[in-house]
Order: structure tokens, then sequence, then C-alpha cells
């Protein structure tokens, strides 16, 4: 089975300007997460989809950051513009139908805001 | 919302030691308790869970307990290895069993235990 995959997995931008990151979740997982990892730090929600509705995006700065799930399965995050401290680790998840609570992370994606 | 604390933030063992790392959670309708494992610049891995209708989970080497009452769990990983060296997370969520509002499925993490393994 294949695991969640994201890209790119690195990514060095200049202040303000946008930049997305894309995540496959795992083949049959309908629920999705983006996380966030600062340095040294545990992985912080920003946002939940069960299938292409977002249910939790309470932790989500949406004056920069929007994200999307079109079709219940792939997604994309991104941030415009981006600023200095944007700069840490984007983390995607999926877990199985609701009610399954093992989440399953990818490798992220390190961003680098200059 | 919920609140994770973890100790220590860092653990040095000789080969062959046990180790052991301590959370403590603040909602009490948590009820699923997942650790994570990340090696550097790798992503997060499940290596156990536990759920708040068990009191001990072991997987191997490594074992996982659960006081509900004092609202606190800990991993155990006995006869360590080298290759155990890694930031160890606990997290906290409210889980199936308690299905219903935004917090379902958010897991809440610890701060992260910085494990190294001497040779």
């Amino acid at each position: 089975e294949a695991g969640v995959v994201q890209s790119p997995r690195y990514k060095i931008i200049e202040k303000k300007q946008p930049v997305a990151f894309w995540c496959n979740p795992i083949s049959g997982h309908n629920t999705l997460y983006w996380y966030l990892q600062n340095l040294g730090q545990g992985p912080e929600l920003l946002i939940r989809y069960e299938n292409e509705e977002a249910v939790d995006d309470s932790q989500l700065p949406k004056d920069r950051f929007s994200a999307e799930r079109l079709k219940g399965v792939d997604s994309t995050l991104k941030i415009q513009p981006a600023e200095l401290g944007d700069s840490a680790v984007y983390l995607c998840a999926s877990s199985a139908e609701s009610g399954g609570d093992e989440q399953y992370f990818g490798p992220g994606t390190r961003l680098t805001v200059t | 919302g919920e609140n994770v604390e973890q100790h220590p933030s860092t653990l040095s063992v000789q080969e062959g030691d046990s180790a052991v790392i301590k959370c403590t959670y603040s909602d009490s309708a948590s009820n699923y308790f997942p650790w994570y494992k990340q090696e550097l610049g790798k992503r997060p891995q499940l290596i156990i869970d536990i759920r708040s209708n068990v009191g001990e989970k072991k997987d191997q080497r490594i074992a996982v307990t659960l006081n509900k009452t004092a609202k606190h769990f800990s991993l155990h990983i006995t006869e360590t290895q080298p290759e155990d060296s890694a930031v160890y997370f606990c997290a906290a969520s409210m889980g199936a069993a308690n299905a219903g509002g935004t917090s379902y499925g958010k897991l809440t993490f610890g701060q992260g235990t910085i494990l190294t393994v001497h040779p």
C-alpha cells in the first residue's frame, strides 16, 4: 500500500510570494489533514477534510492560507503571500473512514521563506 | 481545547537500557492516544496507540500505559537499540467513541522527546 504522497519536498521562496503544496492521501482514506510543524515542536492541525468538506479549519490563518480538496481525494494548501514566519514543515496526513483514528503522515514539505 | 504536556524533552540512555516518556492531557473527553516516532527529516510514524478502554498495550519492545483518572499515559521502550534514537511525540484526540463537534479527529501533540541511545 502506497503511503501519503506530498510534493514538493522542499521549497524556498522570497517573502510575499505565493506557494502551494500538494498531497495525495492513502487510497481509500476519506479524511485528510494538513498540519504545520515548527522546528523542535509537535505538529499542529491547520485543517481537516472529510471527503471534500472542510470540517475543521479553525486553526487555519484564513487571511493568507487556503486549502481545497475538490474531488475528495488529493488536496492543495496555498499560502499567499508568504511571510518569514511561515517557514516550517507542512505535513499532510490521512485516515480511513470516519471513525478511523489512526493518522498516517506524508514526508512533508519543508518551506523556507527568505 | 486539549493540552498535552510531554516529559522529558531529552532522554539519553545506554543500549539495552529501558526508556520511559510520560505525557499528561487536560481534556477528559480524549480517548485515543497515539505515539509517533520521527527520525530527522522524515515523516512521523505511528508506532503504537491506546484507547481509553484499555490500560496497557504492548508490541514487542514497546508498551504504552494509560491512567484515565490521572490523565496521563506513558511510552516504555525496553532493550533500547541505537536505531531507536529519534524524536518521540505523544498525542491525544477525541476519537471515534465520542464523535461529534470540531474536535473529532484532531490530534493534539506533545512537545516531543529527543531520545538518544548510545551504543
